[in-house]
């Protein structure tokens, strides 16, 4: 089942701070973030396991709520680097199929 | 550069046709996953593969089907080709059978199905 990410869409300005969330029905086993820009492969930001801690490096970082099963990537003092589509992926447990969320489309502008 | 080769870059066909794509993935990574992305879509999950083995599969059609080889290529089959399948193919590789590893993409195979 494909997880639901907030927001479809935004559009920062330079040195702002963004929230995109990613939310499953699903017990969840794992999160997986992705940066994907027009026409490019994605990239892959970080991973949150069930259990584990907040992640992040330079000013991207995520959480992993288990008991709300919901998944939150925090970018900060955004640059125009950030923009793309940001994708979170999810697995119910080791073996099972991927899932890519909706995706959230972000613009940052000077 | 992600270390993960795929061919072609570019494949146009007629409906009915079948294609293969391939699929390369980095030195050391057992894992290979192949995924669709439709145009301004999201990135469904078709198929894992793990050292020669199917591990996981998602929303493959029965028209398509995949395999990796001992030397751990893998190469996505696609036949019956319908207007609908046309979209970008990624495939990606990690070194361990577990996605508490990186998943590192290739490039992408763009398919057009006229």
């Amino acid at each position: 089942q494909q997880p639901v990410q907030s927001p479809q869409a935004v559009i920062l300005r330079e040195g702002e701070d963004a929230v995109i969330n990613c939310s499953s029905s699903k017990a969840l086993y794992s999160v997986h973030w992705y940066r994907q820009k027009h026409g490019e492969a994605p990239i892959f930001l970080m991973i949150l396991l069930k259990g584990g801690e907040q992640k992040g490096h330079d000013k991207i970082s995520a959480s992993f709520n288990e008991k709300k099963q919901q998944s939150s990537l925090y970018l900060t003092a955004s640059q125009l680097s950030y923009s793309g589509t940001y994708f979170c992926g999810t697995e119910k447990k080791l073996t099972s199929p991927f899932a890519f969320g909706t995706g959230t489309k972000l613009q940052v502008i000077p | 550069d992600s270390g993960v080769t795929q061919t072609p870059k570019h494949l146009i066909t007629a409906t009915g046709q079948r294609v293969t794509l391939r699929c390369s993935p980095r030195s050391g990574d057992l894992s290979v996953y192949w995924y669709q992305q439709s145009l301004d879509q999201g990135l469904q999950f078709l198929i894992q593969y793990y050292n020669g083995e199917e591990r996981a599969k998602g929303n493959i059609l029965e028209r398509f089907s995949a395999q990796q080889f001992p030397d751990l290529h893998s190469e996505l089959n696609l036949s019956s080709l319908e207007l609908g399948d046309s979209a970008l193919y990624f495939c990606a590789s990690s070194v361990v059978d577990s996605t508490r590893e990186t998943q590192y993409f290739g490039p992408g195979t763009r398919l057009l199905v006229l």
